[in-house]
């Protein structure tokens, strides 16, 4: 059981647009910054937004983030069947000493 | 370019242990956090420790404080986890992850297998 709750699966047409939320409390995503990764297969994890909403250089803009109250929300426009991955949300947890959390992750396919 | 490369993974019998490390490269070693995150056969991401910048303070997810031990040698840019009491669901991929707070930069990870 993830400290942070991701639906499972989402699907889209190549194209299309997709949202995956991301629902935590007030001692980790209401209080600190929500980073989000793309996770392939055998590859290592990629870091797609980070401060909420910051994208990494490199990263298109085709991929965005947002942050409301206990909720985070990655964007994902234009689908590309290369985005085919699994995608996690990760923040810090404040009711124990420092712990990272990550949500129970996210796996994407574009029909 | 950022570059971390974990190494020490195997198969280990439960109860055994194991040392892995992460060596980096191409970035200001000194001035991030290190974290280990590891991945279970058909599981998702599960965040171990993290050691700051300057190696004086480790934090640990709770089911792995007190049998995993992180420590880094900056003189090195080497990050180090100490795998002790291992079980079978220790099973996993370890990443390595280096950012300025949050992991922003990863290796591709070393397999640890508990098994009789």
């Amino acid at each position: 059981q993830s400290v942070l709750t991701q639906p499972p699966s989402v699907s889209a047409a190549p194209g299309q647009k997709v949202t995956i939320s991301c629902s935590g409390s007030r001692s980790n995503i209401g209080n600190n910054h929500v980073s989000w990764y793309q996770h392939l297969p055998g590859a290592a994890p990629k870091l797609l937004i980070y401060g909420n909403n910051e994208r990494p250089s490199g990263i298109p803009d085709r991929f965005s983030g947002s942050k409301s109250g206990t909720s985070a929300t990655l964007d994902i426009t234009g689908l590309q069947t290369g985005d085919e991955a699994d995608y996690y949300c990760g923040t810090w947890d404040n009711r124990q000493s420092a712990h990272v959390v990550f949500g129970g992750g996210t796996k994407l396919t574009v029909l | 370019q950022v570059q971390l490369v974990e190494s020490g993974g195997g198969v280990v019998q439960p109860g055994g242990s194991l040392r892995l490390s992460c060596v980096a490269s191409g970035f200001s070693f000194n001035n991030f956090a290190l974290h280990w995150v590891r991945q279970a056969p058909g599981k998702g991401l599960q965040w171990v420790a993290v050691v700051s910048y300057d190696g004086t303070n480790q934090y640990y997810a709770d089911s792995m404080k007190g049998r995993f031990t992180a420590s880094r040698d900056n003189s090195k840019n080497t990050l180090h986890l100490q795998l002790t009491s291992l079980r079978p669901e220790d099973t996993a991929m370890y990443y390595c992850a280096g950012g300025r707070s949050l992991p922003d930069n990863w290796g591709q990870g070393t397999l640890v297998t508990v098994s009789s």
